[in-house]
């Protein structure tokens, strides 16, 4: 079945320690995003790219980077992870072609910062 | 600045209880309405998806409306299960020229058994 993946489900990694989430699709989707979800709170969105084309939020921290090498990978790297970075990753992809661009969302990373 | 806004936060019915979830939304000029069920500690999964020239989307159990011209859509649960039970969340997007979701702060429902 076609899908979005995420690796690792579940990361810890310590204050301060760089840290790279993993994110790939069978989709063949043009789009893909980066979502950062607390506890209870409504997904919110860092940054995505249209085809190569990265598109970031005004208000995503400069800790935040991502890289996307190909049509199916793309990685959320963040720097210097702070206690306040602990949260679910969520990334997710979408066709810009037709009428529909509805987005298909990956498994998601669980980040702990220790 | 185009706020989308879920009301209840939460909700506890008996099983087999019809329900009905609200979503509204400040811009009514939207593109699409998609609506999301994501169970605890886990990515989101898309129920429904609503374009903007339609009123209404189907499936199984599950029926979504689209009213722009007061921004509200609503999911509608029939004979509502304990598997049911998830947090519930809607999205929009708005113009052709962004591929953004405006996402609500959901609406977490349990079923009672």
């Amino acid at each position: 079945d076609a899908m979005v993946i995420q690796n690792p489900r579940y990361q810890v990694t310590q204050f301060g320690k760089p840290v790279t989430l993993s994110c790939s699709q069978t989709l063949n989707h043009n789009v893909m995003y980066w979502y950062q979800q607390k506890s209870s709170q409504a997904p919110k969105l860092l940054f995505h790219y249209y085809d190569k084309d990265f598109n970031n939020e005004a208000d995503t921290p400069d800790n935040f980077q991502s890289r996307r090498p190909n049509t199916s990978f793309c990685f959320l790297d963040i720097r210097s992870p702070g206690l306040g970075d602990a949260a679910m990753y969520l990334c997710a992809t979408s066709r810009s072609g037709g009428t529909l661009r509805a987005q298909y969302f990956g498994p998601g990373t669980r980040l702990t910062v220790l | 600045k185009q706020e989308v806004t879920q009301i209840p936060a939460a909700l506890s019915v008996p099983e087999g209880e019809n329900l009905v979830l609200n979503c509204s939304f400040t811009d009514s000029a939207i593109y699409n309405l998609q609506w999301f069920r994501q169970d605890p500690g886990k990515g989101l999964t898309s129920l429904l998806l609503i374009q903007s020239s339609q009123r209404e989307q189907t499936s199984g159990r599950l029926n979504a409306s689209l009213d722009k011209s007061s921004g509200r859509s609503t999911l509608y649960i029939a004979a509502s299960q304990p598997g049911d039970s998830a947090t519930y969340l809607c999205a929009s997007s708005y113009t052709s020229g962004t591929y953004k979701y405006i996402f609500g702060t959901g609406t977490r429902l349990k079923v009672l058994a």
